[in-house]
């Protein structure tokens, strides 16, 4: 079973702070999301990875930076968290290499919410 | 960019009924993906379509993909409470040769009572 775990499910910071929300798969999976899930607005990519130290921006890269030491491991960073960025952050990992059904799929870790006060 | 809207935001539905969510893609997909999310949950995937007019079907769940590969729907016969998520498709779109990335659509949520 493919596990993509995310290091915290709760977190609270404070304004201007500086941020790290990791995300491991075991998968040895190419690619690698970070997302962020508000109500209404569903999810919207921040960055992507589809090799190690390779980064992509997403429609909403702006306030974020991510990290790809390596495969298995993708880090998000807020590096001065602000109140907007409340909300929940997904991460995600899928392969295209793979034949039938598991090529493209997205296999998500259970989430990080992050509240900034 | 791409974007991927998906109707209805919300839907609310008796036990025994149907539900349908329509997705639109604002450019033609390589393939389409639904994912379901329980509430407090993440995404699973359900199914990926590919081919032009393609219709699959997973019990009570009929997944269709356009003709044009712009648009797709999920229809649900007799709901059940076990139904109850949101509902996200997700346009897979290549941006090299061989990586790959997916749009989600804004997501259905259902409610189902009974």
């Amino acid at each position: 079973d493919v596990k993509v775990t995310q290091s915290s499910r709760y977190l609270v910071k404070r304004t201007g702070e500086k941020v790290f929300l990791e995300c491991v798969q075991d998968m040895d999976h190419e690619n690698m999301f970070w997302y962020r899930q508000d109500p209404g607005l569903g999810l919207r990519l921040i960055y992507f990875s589809y090799d190690v130290k390779m980064k992509e921006k997403g429609d909403i890269p702006e306030g974020y930076s991510v990290s790809r030491e390596k495969k298995e491991r993708f880090s998000l960073i807020l590096e001065s968290a602000s109140t907007n960025q409340t909300s929940m952050y997904l991460c995600a990992s899928s392969t295209d290499f793979r034949g039938g059904l598991a090529k493209n799929i997205q296999y998500f870790g259970a989430g990080t919410r992050l509240s900034v006060l | 960019g791409q974007q991927v809207m998906q109707i209805p935001q919300y839907q609310h539905v008796q036990e025994g009924e149907d539900f349908t969510t329509y997705c639109n893609s604002s450019t033609t997909l390589s393939n389409i993906q639904w994912y379901k999310q329980r509430p407090g949950g993440h995404p699973v995937f359900l199914i990926q379509l590919v081919k032009s007019g393609e219709v699959k079907k997973q019990k009570r769940l009929t997944f269709q993909f356009g003709e044009a590969k712009k648009n797709s729907s999920l229809h649900i016969t007799a709901t059940q409470t076990t139904d109850v998520g949101t509902y996200f498709c997700a346009g897979l779109y290549y941006y090299t040769g061989t990586a790959s990335k997916l749009t989600f659509g804004t997501g259905t949520r259902l409610q189902v009572t009974l």
